[in-house]
């Protein structure tokens, strides 16, 4: 099994250019989130989906969108890109958010964006 | 809004020392805490959790102590090691099932 797998690993962005994360689990999870990891911030929830053809805001959803149209995928989109959105992004994944074992998030390795 | 408090933000210590890394919850309801540890250039993993009807949990040399009434949860490792030296980051569960993640702590353990 890969786990949880992101695409692409690095990317310089410049300013006004869109771009798509992609994220990939093969756990059959039904639960998956995007995270943005800045310094000294810890990991803040962008938008996350509780199943296939489902998405919600998070923490901090604005200038991001997301989609799930197959229950592996969940890809995060940037129409217009800016230099505040500089960040590592994370995708995770999650069998459920029910206070138990099984919502153990299994995080992808991440991707290193900038936006110059 | 919900908020969970951690410190230090850096620590370091000899090897062997322990090291012990606080947080603190704002939410009432959250009823479960996991920690997690991030290498260099990976993505964050789960290492130890706690649910509210337990105060304490252990692993080996890592272990988690949970206090509701103050509202705030501590991870604890004994005897560390180099490969020990990472980032950790507590979370709380927020009653919309969401984790709430602290600002993280990096830890440097000397040989």
């Amino acid at each position: 099994n890969a786990g949880v797998t992101q695409t692409p690993k690095f990317r310089v962005l410049k300013t006004g250019q869109s771009m798509t994360l992609l994220c990939a689990q093969d756990m059959n999870h039904e639960y998956m989130y995007w995270y943005r990891q800045d310094p000294g911030m810890g990991l803040r929830l962008i938008h996350y989906s509780v199943g296939e053809g489902t998405t919600a805001k998070g923490e901090v959803p604005d200038g991001y969108n997301v989609s799930r149209l197959k229950k592996q995928n969940f890809l995060l989109g940037l129409e217009s890109a800016a230099p505040s959105q500089t960040s590592v992004y994370f995708c995770a994944s999650s069998y459920s958010t029910s206070g138990s074992r099984y919502n153990e998030q299994f995080f992808g390795p991440g991707t290193r964006l900038t936006v110059l | 809004g919900e908020n969970v408090e951690q410190h230090p933000s850096t620590l370091s210590v000899q090897e062997g020392d322990s090291a012990v890394i606080k947080c603190t919850y704002s939410d009432s309801a959250s009823n479960y805490f996991p920690w997690y540890k991030q290498e260099l250039g990976k993505g964050p993993q789960l290492i130890i959790d706690i649910r509210s009807n337990v105060g304490e949990k252990k692993d080996q040399r890592i272990a988690v102590t949970l206090n509701k009434t103050a509202k705030h949860f501590s991870l604890h490792i004994t005897e560390t090691q180099p490969e020990d030296s990472a980032v950790y980051f507590c979370a709380a569960e927020s009653n919309t099932g969401k984790l709430i993640f602290g600002q993280g702590t990096t830890l440097q353990v000397k040989p």
